[in-house]
């Protein structure tokens, strides 16, 4: 069964600090994905993540995928409060599946003056 | 920008009426999936299609849930009869591609935030 496990999943920072959400999935798939969900609203995109070693960097996120250890890191850099939002990892729901997708729990982020 | 649309935004109904949600997907995207989302289980997928042909549904309980693609700009996803445990947020998404090609993200609808009461 494919697993994907996020931690921590709540998280609570200072706005200016730095800090790192981790991904782990079980699967072998050489693609991820990262989303944001403001509280009521629909997933927005950030990430795509195509292979070993990728890294990606938008404002204050910065997100990298390693396929061998099968674990992605969001850091997050000079945290502010609009950065309060709940985080989600995929990975394909099977491999090569044309990327039904598969969600870890969520890391719900809170950033505090 | 494009978007997908999903109808109705919010729907509250009583146990064992029969639920339809709708989605309109972004315009030249050939894959379809809904997804539900509970604070219990979380994000699951339920169904996706290609080219308006099923390709997964095993996600879906097929006792009293169907999905359909009647027409390429209309996915329907259906409950019937519907349950309290039914209750959650149904997200249909859309997106590019073939298989092995997912270099794109897919791109979600508002939802359908669904009470059954």
């Amino acid at each position: 069964e494919l697993k994907v496990e996020q931690n921590p999943l709540f998280l609570s920072m200072q706005e200016g600090k730095n800090y790192t959400i981790y991904c782990n999935y079980s699967t072998t798939s050489d693609r991820l994905y990262w989303y944001r969900q403001d509280p009521g609203k629909s997933l927005e995109s950030l990430f795509v993540l195509l292979s070993n070693g990728a890294v990606k960097q938008e404002g204050r996120l910065m997100a990298s995928l390693d396929t061998k250890a099968r674990l992605s890191t969001l850091h997050i850099t000079a945290a502010v409060h609009d950065l309060s939002a709940t985080y989600f990892c995929a990975v394909d729901h099977l491999p090569n599946s044309g990327y039904a997708l598969n969600f870890g729990k969520g890391t719900s982020l809170l950033v505090t003056p | 920008d494009a978007r997908v649309t999903q109808t109705p935004r919010h729907k509250v109904t009583e146990m064992g009426q029969e639920v339809t949600m709708r989605c309109q997907p972004i315009l030249g995207h050939n894959t379809v999936f809904w997804y539900r989302q509970t604070m219990m289980q979380g994000l699951e997928l339920l169904a996706y299609f290609r080219n308006r042909a099923p390709l997964d549904d095993s996600g879906m309980p097929k006792d009293r849930f169907s999905a359909e693609m009647p027409d390429a700009t209309l996915a329907t996803l259906k409950i019937q009869p519907s349950e309290p445990r039914d209750s959650a947020v149904y997200f249909c998404a859309s997106g590019l591609g073939r298989q092995g090609q997912s270099n794109q993200p897919q791109h979600f609808g508002d939802g359908t935030r669904l009470s059954i009461l």
